[in-house]
């Protein structure tokens, strides 16, 4: 099946300190989605990706749809504590069958008070 | 509205037992999914129900089944209970109408002794 790559697969970082993190495949993917986790609960919709070039923001939050439709990227502006989580990315492959996503094994986040 | 729920959210059970694992969502959603989630992976889907009246295996359904038993639920039954199925199984669902985007529950965590 499609696999996405997901990096980096943790990070350590100082509060107040912009995180990046990515998520490519060999495919094209016409749909990117973002999920953040957090321990003992289930994944929850950060944004939603629908066109190349594609910018959007949800408060510190931002994701972009790469160009190539092949990868997507998340940046988290001025991290405070409560990001800890693990961020997964997931894509609706093109050729995929109804609405099925192929997520990525997620980027763990701590953030160092 | 409650979203997605799922139940139990713990259960233990021996090798070879059955049983069943419900979700409902009240979103009004068409379609709804089964992952299972392991450590150091990402999301894997077992089966899911595009549509009321309509299932379909996913990456990972040896040792499961599933029934749609309306719009509302879609549950998933471990018919004789193994090990490797020691898992956190969650529910999904989304709309149809070329939304991607799905809204998952708080999870059922599974161990088989």
């Amino acid at each position: 099946g499609q696999q996405l790559n997901q990096s980096p697969q943790s990070m350590f970082i100082q509060e107040g300190e912009d995180v990046s993190m990515n998520c490519t495949s060999s495919s094209i993917f016409n749909t990117w989605l973002w999920y953040k986790q957090d321990p003992g609960e289930g994944p929850v919709l950060l944004i939603a990706l629908y066109k190349a070039g594609e910018l959007t923001s949800n408060g510190r939050l931002t994701a972009q749809f790469g160009i190539t439709r092949k990868d997507s990227f998340l940046n988290i502006s001025a991290s405070i504590p409560s990001d800890v989580g693990i961020y997964f990315c997931a894509g609706h492959f093109s050729g995929a069958g109804s609405y099925q996503l192929t997520f990525g094994k997620g980027t763990k986040l701590s953030v160092i008070p | 509205n409650a979203g997605v729920t799922q139940t139990p959210k713990f259960q233990v059970l021996k090798t070879g037992q059955s049983m069943t694992l419900q979700c409902a969502q009240d979103m009004n959603h068409n379609s709804m999914y089964w992952y299972r989630q392991d450590p150091g992976m990402g999301l894997r889907l077992i089966y899911y129900s595009a549509s009321e009246g309509t299932t379909d295996k996913g990456e990972v359904p040896n040792g499961y089944n599933v029934s749609r038993l309306n719009k509302r639920e879609f549950s998933l039954r471990l018919e004789s209970a193994a090990p490797s199925q020691t898992s956190v199984y969650f529910c999904a669902s989304s709309s149809s109408g070329g939304s991607y985007e799905q809204y998952f529950g708080p999870g059922t965590r599974l161990t088989v002794t």
